[in-house]
């Protein structure tokens, strides 16, 4: 299958700080991406469509100013968490459209960690 | 809005016996579904999906889901569970078949197979 990955795998940050975290699709172009968070508690909440070469559009209730998505490639969506504070703490999981095998791929998460 | 409702947080099941995992939905139009897995710290591996046809479908790892239009449900099965099937898995739902819609996830079960 197709894959997906994510850089850095995991990350600790300081409160204040922004922290970028990658998803590449490597075997196949993505002209859209989705971002997602997943809670301690299991569930995977979608933050935002990332649609290559234009603004991504955000689920209601997520902030765009803080969550800023940037797919700047067919093969790579960037997500910043800026101002990282403890309660962004998360694992952010991304997922890219193969549109030949009309398909999501799911990249393997990055665990955001803000101290 | 589409929304989908996983009942159980956790089930429990003696290796070798059948085991069912819950999903119900709720969608405007034509469901599409979804099942997930991830096992620790690894992102969402595609197990099945239901488009249309048969409404039976069978997947990856000898699991099956069945598709119950009058009770919207999507519960997933395996005849006979492995420990090696002990994981997280969800349900997901989209209003539309195409991959580069949005998939929204329920809020997953922890299935755990004692030996």
């Amino acid at each position: 299958g197709a894959v997906v990955s994510q850089h850095p795998s995991r990350v600790i940050c300081k409160s204040g700080t922004s922290v970028k975290i990658e998803c590449r699709s490597l075997d196949f172009q993505a002209t859209t991406m989705f971002w997602y968070r997943q809670f301690p508690k299991k569930s995977l909440m979608l933050m935002a469509t990332s649609n290559e070469g234009s603004k991504a559009t955000y689920e209601q209730g997520v902030e765009k100013d803080k969550f800023l998505i940037n797919h700047a490639s067919l093969t790579l969506s960037t997500l910043t968490v800026t101002s990282a504070h403890p309660e962004d703490s998360s694992f952010y999981i991304c997922s890219a459209r193969d549109s030949l095998r009309d398909e999501q791929f799911f990249g393997p998460g990055t665990r955001l960690t803000v101290l | 809005a589409q929304s989908v409702a996983q009942p159980e947080d956790q089930v429990n099941v003696a290796e070798g016996n059948p085991l069912t995992v819950k999903c119900t939905y709720s969608v405007s139009g034509n469901p599409y579904l979804f099942w997930y897995v991830q096992y620790p710290n690894r992102g969402l591996q595609f197990l099945l999906k239901y488009i249309t046809g048969d409404n039976l479908v069978k997947g990856s790892y000898g699991f099956e889901a069945e598709f119950n239009k009058s009770q919207t449900s999507f519960h997933l099965k395996k005849p006979s569970a492995l420990v090696s099937d002990s994981a997280l898995y969800f349900c997901a739902v989209s209003s539309d078949y195409s991959s580069a819609s949005k998939i929204i996830f329920g809020s997953g079960t922890r299935l755990s197979i004692r030996p």
